[in-house]
């Protein structure tokens, strides 16, 4: 049964620490997302990967946070140095999104990763 | 401008009672898909459904069943005889065309199956 795989699944910190998530998407998905979820804000849209290549990261504060695909097996996310208001459980997705129409195109996420940063 | 609306923040109901949660959606383009996830207490965010723009027929798979109608921009979702186990918060998503590959979530709806 193919699922996206993220670690940490928790992750205590200090504020000012580096945090990074990782996230194995499924098998032949050739999208990524990384997004956040807060009681206040909902699901919010970080970054997204198509084909690993960066299409969108307008979500993310630009100043602590980056997204990387090195391989087609794994996302990062990034946070350095972390403050306490990204407590947050961060997920990551990925889908086979081709042209509209095909089979494809739902995405599947992650358990999530439960930061905490104090 | 895309945006997905979930009006009802919280519904409680008893057990065996229905359920309707309604997504309301806005979008220019003509073809587009819609999705509901369910988050269960723990945690991870479960794909239920997909419908594209252009199949307005309702579907129904077990105690659950979806209304489509594009006349309102709605994709209503129900849950026939709920039970304890359907508690959890209920996301309505949108995925517009034209290039993107972005998914526009609703707040959520969070539902509690009451004994």
């Amino acid at each position: 049964d193919a699922r996206v795989t993220q670690t940490p699944r928790d992750k205590v910190t200090e504020m000012g620490q580096e945090v990074t998530m990782r996230c194995q998407p499924i098998l032949g998905h050739n999208t990524v997302f990384w997004y956040r979820q807060t009681m206040m804000q909902g699901l919010e849209l970080l970054a997204y990967f198509r084909n690993r290549a960066p299409l969108d990261d307008s979500g993310m504060p630009k100043d602590r946070f980056s997204a990387e695909m090195p391989d087609a097996t794994l996302a990062t996310l990034k946070i350095q140095p972390s403050e306490p208001r990204d407590s947050a459980v961060y997920f990551c997705a990925s889908g086979l999104v081709l042209k509209i129409w095909s089979s494809g195109n739902t995405i599947y996420f992650g358990e999530g990763s439960w930061l905490t940063v104090v | 401008a895309q945006k997905v609306t979930q009006a009802q923040t919280e519904i409680s109901v008893v057990e065996k009672e229905d359920v309707t949660l309604d997504c309301v959606y806005e979008t220019r383009d003509t073809t587009y898909y819609l999705f509901w996830y369910k988050q269960p207490p723990s945690g991870e965010l479960v794909f239920l459904i997909r419908r594209n723009s252009f199949d307005e027929q309702n579907e129904i798979s077990g105690r659950y069943s979806w209304n489509f109608q594009k006349s309102t921009s709605s994709f209503n979702f129900t849950i026939t005889a709920s039970q304890v186990v359907d508690s959890a918060v209920y996301f309505c998503a949108l995925i517009r065309t034209s290039g993107t590959y972005k998914y526009i979530f609703g707040t959520g709806t969070r539902l509690k199956v009451l004994a």
